[in-house]
């Protein structure tokens, strides 16, 4: 199942609502999960079946979606939230979309 | 706390093997079903292969099947994968990660750096 991550680059300022869109290729379903990898270091899992925060993940941090079409929120962006960031499709087999990089501007 | 300690990555010459392991500690292994997933250099993540939580089943990507094994020895804790045939569109960080729920991962190691490169 092909996963489609717009933008590919996205930049905003500390303090913004930073959304990130998830396409799916065919119906989902609701799973789907988000991924933070920063430079250098292993991903880190943050939301799971589409809306469900992993245990430790700020709450600025939010899923949301179904079928196909599923968002990433960060409420209010703090400099540490830099990184890529991976949705990942596990209604058949499992596929990562190419990932949003997430600068400061 | 969950560690995932992975290592045995290397530079290895076209058609050669290497075998990866990796380490786990703060949970019950043998519980968990475990994953390979890898990272070309600058480019996203592709998952690699799967093991059941007694090892009786194992899954793959059909571009390295036939290729490689997953396995596991729940007695140390630990995940392996044999690589053989290697190719050079395997050059890859490759991570190991729990699995859990339906089939997000929770829980990644460091990563090791395989490098197919004559």
């Amino acid at each position: 199942i092909q996963m489609t991550q717009s933008p590919s680059l996205l930049s905003a300022s500390v303090g913004d609502r930073v959304t990130l869109s998830c396409k799916a290729g065919q119906n989902i379903n609701n799973y789907l999960a988000w991924y933070q990898q920063k430079l250098g270091e292993a991903p880190k899992l943050l939301i799971y079946n589409a809306n469900s925060l992993q245990t430790g993940i700020p709450s600025r941090f939010s899923g949301s979606g179904s079928g196909t079409d599923f968002t990433l929120t960060i409420s209010s962006l703090q400099p540490e939230d830099v990184a890529t960031y991976f949705c990942q499709q596990y209604n058949s087999w499992y596929t990562f979309g190419a990932g949003t990089k997430l600068e400061l501007k | 706390e969950v560690q995932l300690v992975e290592s045995g990555g290397g530079l290895v010459q076209p058609g050669r093997s290497l075998k990866l392991s990796c380490a786990a500690s703060g949970f019950t292994f043998s519980n968990y079903g475990m994953h390979w997933i890898r990272q070309a250099p600058t480019k996203g993540l592709e998952w690699v292969a799967s093991i059941s939580p007694s090892g009786g089943s194992t899954y793959y990507r059909d571009s390295v099947k036939g290729r490689f094994t997953i396995s596991r020895d729940n007695a140390k804790s630990t995940l392996y994968l044999q690589m053989d045939s290697l190719r050079s569109e395997d050059t890859a960080t490759y991570y190991c990660a729990t699995a859990d729920g339906p089939g997000w991962f929770a829980y990644w190691g460091q990563g090791t750096l395989v490098t197919v490169s004559s």
